[in-house]
């Protein structure tokens, strides 16, 4: 089973200012089955990316996603208010797994 | 639209079992599988599996083998997830949700999320 950790836990910043999230995985994820996912209280995820880089239909353009093999990073460059969630990197290419999840809250 | 409405929350006991349904709409439901999703509360997402509606294949999550059950009935578009011998860290709000197995791709849609609580 491929284990997802992602880091930080939790990320405090200011809107306006660049996120990025870590996620690595215990073996290589195939073909970039690597996904992120948004959450807010209350609610279920939403796609963000796929494919590692690949915006889902509707997402803005301020999330970006890259990487490979066992090393993904989800980028926010601006934060916008609605910005501040849970986001989980998740793989699908072996069964499929969730990462723990990263925080990220207002300074 | 595409739609994955869930049914209502439960309250067991522990040892006893318990059915989620996830009916479909909006899309052909055999062209797509269905994964369970969990997250108990203020936890993470902990995927416990999915199934193929095209042939019915399953594939589960190590930690669950053995406790849970996927099944769907294509004739009423609607999948279920049964999990047997609950105990109290099975709370949590389960998801159904959509994705295309092969080639593999993410779920790109949620049900509701049903809420089942576990408790003597």
């Amino acid at each position: 089973e491929i284990v997802l950790t992602q880091s930080p836990g939790t990320l405090s910043l200011s809107p306006g200012e660049r996120a990025t999230l870590s996620c690595r995985a215990s073996q290589s994820v195939s073909s970039s089955y690597l996904a992120w996912y948004q959450q807010k209280p209350g609610q279920a995820p939403r796609l963000l990316i796929y494919g590692a880089s690949s915006r889902a239909t509707g997402i803005p353009d301020r999330f970006s996603g890259s990487g490979s093999g066992t090393d993904f990073t989800l980028t926010i460059s601006r934060l916008e208010p609605e910005d501040f969630a849970v986001y989980y990197c998740q793989q699908y290419g072996s069964s499929q797994t969730f990462g723990q999840g990263t925080k990220v809250e207002i300074k | 639209q595409v739609q994955l409405v869930q049914s209502g929350a439960e309250v067991k006991k522990p040892g006893a079992s318990v059915k989620v349904s996830c009916k479909a709409s909006g899309y052909t439901f055999t062209s797509y599988g269905i994964s369970w999703v969990r997250q108990a509360p203020g936890q993470g997402l902990e995927w416990m599996g999915w199934i193929s509606a095209y042939n019915g294949n399953t594939n589960y999550a190590q930690k669950l083998q053995g406790r849970v059950t996927m099944t769907t009935d294509t004739s009423t578009s609607t999948a279920y997830m049964e999990l047997r011998s609950l105990r109290s860290d099975d709370t949590a709000v389960y998801y159904c949700a959509r994705f295309v197995v092969v080639p593999a791709a993410p779920i790109d849609y949620w049900g509701q999320g049903t809420l089942v609580t576990v408790s003597s």
